[in-house]
């Protein structure tokens, strides 16, 4: 069993919609979780950090952790095109950073 | 966040040889790290560097293959050695404040081994 899971998509969706992300996480123990985006040839760009459980909103952003559920997502809302990029879920385990495998999104004019 | 320059941005090498990537970090931080991205992949950690004892390998990762040096703590070095084409990747270095918050990275490192 993988880690950190994330379906890797492509995850399609008009401009303005809400784009929902999912990633799943093995280790009950770990605290820490992050989004970060990563452009097409650059480097990972962390957008949320969440703690405890609930939501937490930035912006258009929305993340949402369930410790219960092992279970951490994403929400942007009124995507833009811009927003075209591959998301990573990351987990700390024991100091360190384990991510998933990414989702690609994709955000249609 | 810490400013983290990494470099070389990029690097065409012959298989056998080996390349140094330097990592410098504008502010003293606690941990830092580095991974590897492969084509088409996610990030996977090569190792925790220590400032002022040896690295902390993966599973997967040894020092012979990729030695790695922090002599103190805005500062890291990663060298892949008798590389391969299999080596051809993206080299990350990363840095966070604590065990426990998030991590920033720098641009990172293409390489490419012919």
């Amino acid at each position: 069993q993988k880690e950190v899971e994330q379906n890797s998509g492509p995850l399609s969706v008009p401009e303005g919609a809400i784009a929902s992300l999912n990633c799943t996480y093995s280790d009950r123990g770990s605290q820490s979780f992050f989004w970060y985006r990563q452009y097409s040839g650059k480097s990972p760009e962390l957008i949320m950090s969440i703690y405890s459980n609930g939501d937490k909103e930035d912006g258009r952003f929305t993340a949402q952790l369930n410790k219960a559920s092992q279970y951490v997502s994403l929400l942007i809302r009124d995507s833009q095109p811009s927003d075209s990029a591959t998301y990573l879920c990351a987990v700390n385990q024991g100091g360190k950073l384990i991510f998933g495998q990414g989702t690609e999104l994709s955000v249609k004019p | 966040s810490a400013v983290i320059s990494q470099k070389p941005s990029r690097d065409i090498c012959q298989r056998g040889t080996s390349l140094t990537i330097q990592c410098q970090v504008d502010s003293q931080v606690t941990m830092m790290f580095w991974y590897r991205q492969q084509p088409g992949q996610s990030l996977t950690l090569i190792a925790t560097a220590n400032q002022g004892s040896e690295a902390t390998y993966e599973s997967g990762f040894v020092i012979d293959k990729f030695p790695i040096s922090r002599p103190n703590l805005t500062f890291s070095t990663l060298t892949v050695s008798n590389m391969s084409p299999e080596d051809s990747s993206i080299y990350l270095c990363s840095v966070a404040g604590s065990a426990s918050t998030e991590a920033f990275f720098g641009q990172g490192t293409r390489l490419t081994v012919v």
